[in-house]
């Protein structure tokens, strides 16, 4: 079965210091995976998506996530944060070949930025 | 503009009643999904539905139900089997078949029974 792990909870940074959230897929060939994030309060906003082709993935508001398939990974870098991105991070993973199911999300990282 | 709308923003119920969610989606797009969020628990699928008076269960489909009589609309009702019922309550479309494209989501319900 499909399983998407963020490992980390909760992660602080300082405004203008480099981010790296981390996350981890379980799929038995190479899925879709997604980065959504969430202010408080409000629905999910997608941040970017692979599908295939370039594994190195430009999205909005200057992220990038990078796939790595010897590692299961596809974790989400910005190489400098504001306090705007204070928010909680899903990374998902969908399931090209199935006719069944749905995005699987992570339980989320929450981005705190420290003046 | 194009989008996603839940209504109402913030909805307060007493214990034992039913009470329906609308989700509303002008995108034209196919599929459609009902999500429960709590804390420290991530997005729960509820139901999902694919095409017009079409709809699977989720991860946590007991005690609520959906119906799917227009492209655009894909109401959920939380019944009174619901055990625990208060959480934030996220309504999402697709264009393509589940799994196989992103997802856009609704800014959401927060239901509080009482």
């Amino acid at each position: 079965a499909q399983s998407v792990t963020q490992p980390d909870i909760h992660i602080t940074v300082s405004e203008g210091a480099s981010l790296e959230l981390r996350c981890n897929y379980s799929y038995g060939a190479t899925p879709y995976l997604f980065w959504y994030v969430q202010s408080p309060g409000q629905g999910l906003q997608l941040l970017l998506k692979y599908f295939s082709g370039d594994t190195l993935v430009q999205g909005i508001k200057g992220f990038e996530a990078e796939f790595k398939r010897s590692q299961s990974s596809f974790n989400l870098r910005k190489p400098s944060v504001h306090w705007s991105d204070a928010a909680e991070y899903f990374c998902a993973v969908g399931n090209p070949g199935g006719s069944q199911g749905n995005l699987i999300f992570g339980k989320g990282t929450k981005l705190s930025v420290k003046p | 503009d194009g989008g996603i709308t839940q209504s109402p923003k913030y909805l307060f119920r007493k214990e034992g009643q039913n009470v329906t969610l609308s989700c509303e989606q002008n995108l034209n797009h196919d599929a459609m999904y009902w999500y429960r969020q709590d804390p420290g628990q991530g997005l729960r699928l509820i139901y999902y539905s694919q095409i017009v008076n079409d709809f699977q269960k989720g991860d946590i489909a007991e005690g609520y139900s959906v119906s799917r009589e227009k492209k655009e609309s894909f109401p959920l009702t939380v019944t009174s089997a619901q055990k625990n019922p208060t959480a934030f309550y996220l309504c999402a479309s697709s264009p393509r078949d589940v799994g196989r494209s992103e997802q856009y989501f609704g800014p959401g319900t927060r239901l509080t029974v009482t």
